[in-house]
């Protein structure tokens, strides 16, 4: 069956400190993979989405910025973080084959930039 | 783009009364809307999903109908339970996760 692993669960960053969350993928290959960021407790945001190894489209201009160096592996970036940074972060994949596939989340990352 | 809004914003149901949380969507091409379930702290699960060429589907004590005519699709669960309190999310998409557009939230507490 399908995995997906997010790491850390939880991290507290200065502003202005460099960023940098994984993902992988497990029991898939050419999965879709996207970043979304939560305020709040609600509203998903999606950031980044990636159809292929070194394929990356945002969605919304931003501090950060998503790399897929590998089938299976998602990363998030930043070179300086900010306030408004702070959030839950969550990966998520979807079936790269075939229409109305639905996404399927990571455990997350709460990140606090202080 | 699409544009889904999603009714209540919070919701309190005695233990074993029955919830229902709506969705309204503008894309009349969209055509799979999936529902999730965020427990606090924890990440979205799916918990049931509709495609547009069903009216109705059923899981146990969940159940999700769709009218395409009028644009929109609501999220019922029955005999609720205190495990069922989170936060549910509808979504609606023409055909791709990417562009799978979220409601903003329901916040459904079950009273014991």
């Amino acid at each position: 069956s399908q995995t997906i692993h997010q790491w850390p669960a939880t991290l507290v960053q200065p502003v202005g400190s460099p960023l940098s969350l994984e993902c992988t993928v497990e029991g898939t290959s050419n999965p879709n993979l996207y970043w979304y960021r939560q305020a709040a407790g609600r509203g998903l945001q999606l950031l980044f989405y990636s159809v292929g190894i070194g394929q990356i489209s945002s969605e919304v201009p931003q501090n950060l910025s998503a790399s897929r160096p590998q089938d299976r592996q998602f990363i998030l970036s930043s070179k300086k973080l900010l306030l408004s940074d702070s959030g839950f972060y969550l990966c998520a994949w979807s079936s790269g084959t075939g229409v109305n596939s639905p996404l399927h989340f990571g455990n997350g990352t709460r990140l606090t930039v202080t | 783009g699409e544009n889904v809004e999603q009714h209540p914003s919070t919701l309190s149901v005695q233990e074993g009364d029955s919830a229902v949380i709506k969705c309204t969507y503008s894309d009349s091409a969209s055509n799979y809307f999936p529902w999730y379930k965020q427990e606090l702290g924890k990440r979205p699960q799916l918990i049931i999903d509709i495609r547009s060429n069903v009216g109705e589907k059923k899981d146990q004590r969940i159940a999700v109908t769709l009218n395409k005519t009028a644009k929109h699709f609501s999220l019922h669960i029955t005999e609720t339970q205190p495990e069922d309190s989170a936060v549910y999310f509808c979504a609606a998409t023409r055909g791709s996760a990417r562009q799978l557009t979220f409601g903003s939230g329901t916040q459904l507490t079950v009273l014991p």
